[in-house]
């Protein structure tokens, strides 16, 4: 299976100000269409996972543009350009390039 | 609005079977995929499963498979998820979720599930 690395663990941020996530894995999620296959989801509190990013890049309906999704191949990043109070949760990554899919083991964001 | 419902909450013995339920509305159920995935007691996510209703097409981890079978009722868009004999590592958080053909993302949730295997 392909691993999936998270960091943080945990990412204590204050509202206003900037915030990044980093996933790495274990081989390259970059098809040969040219795709890479990484999806970031938020869990917020008491909820279910909701996406955020598709094809390590594309902004799902409705996610707001302070959330973005780079990196090819194996490095990955979430960045959130101005963390809000309602961005608390925590953030998994996942690649779909291979099955079975796996999740990254989470980043706990928390407003300091 | 495209919504995935999910069966109640369950408390189960080991050994016993189970089966929960996912129904889905506002969309066309034979078009998208139903993933399962598994939330252990404080943990991360483990994606267990999928298939495409139309043709009952399913794909399983390969470290879960022969302990779950995954079907789907297109006469009332509903995917279910099935166990002959549960153990008690099975308590989980259990959701499905929805996927495009060629993969965009699970973009569709359910509620999610909690499942209590207990003696």
């Amino acid at each position: 299976d392909i691993v999936m690395t998270q960091s943080p663990l945990s990412l204590p941020v204050t509202p206003g100000e900037p915030a990044s996530i980093s996933c790495r894995s274990s081989q390259s999620l970059l098809h040969s269409n040219g795709f890479n296959y990484l999806d970031w989801y938020v869990q917020k509190p008491g909820q279910s996972p909701q996406l955020l990013i598709s094809l390590g890049s594309n902004r799902a309906s409705g996610v707001p543009d302070r959330f973005s999704g780079s990196g090819s191949g194996t490095d990955f990043t979430l960045k959130i350009s101005t963390v809000e109070a309602d961005d608390v949760g925590i953030y998994y990554c996942m690649q779909a390039r291979q099955n079975p899919p796996t999740f990254g083991g989470g980043t706990k964001v928390e407003i300091k | 609005e495209v919504q995935l419902v999910q069966s109640g909450a369950e408390v189960k013995k080991p050994g016993e079977s189970l089966k929960i339920s996912c129904q889905t509305f506002g969309y066309s159920f034979n078009t998208y995929w139903i993933a399962w995935v598994r939330q252990l007691p404080g943990k991360g996510l483990e994606w267990m499963g999928i298939i495409h209703p139309r043709e009952s097409h399913t794909r399983y981890n390969p470290s879960l498979e022969g302990q779950v079978t995954i079907s789907a009722d297109k006469s009332i868009t509903t995917a279910y998820l099935h166990w002959r004999s549960l153990r008690t590592s099975d308590t989980a958080i259990y959701y499905c979720a929805r996927g495009a053909t060629g993969h965009d993302g699970f973009d569709i949730w359910g509620h999610g599930t909690m499942v209590t295997v207990s003696s």
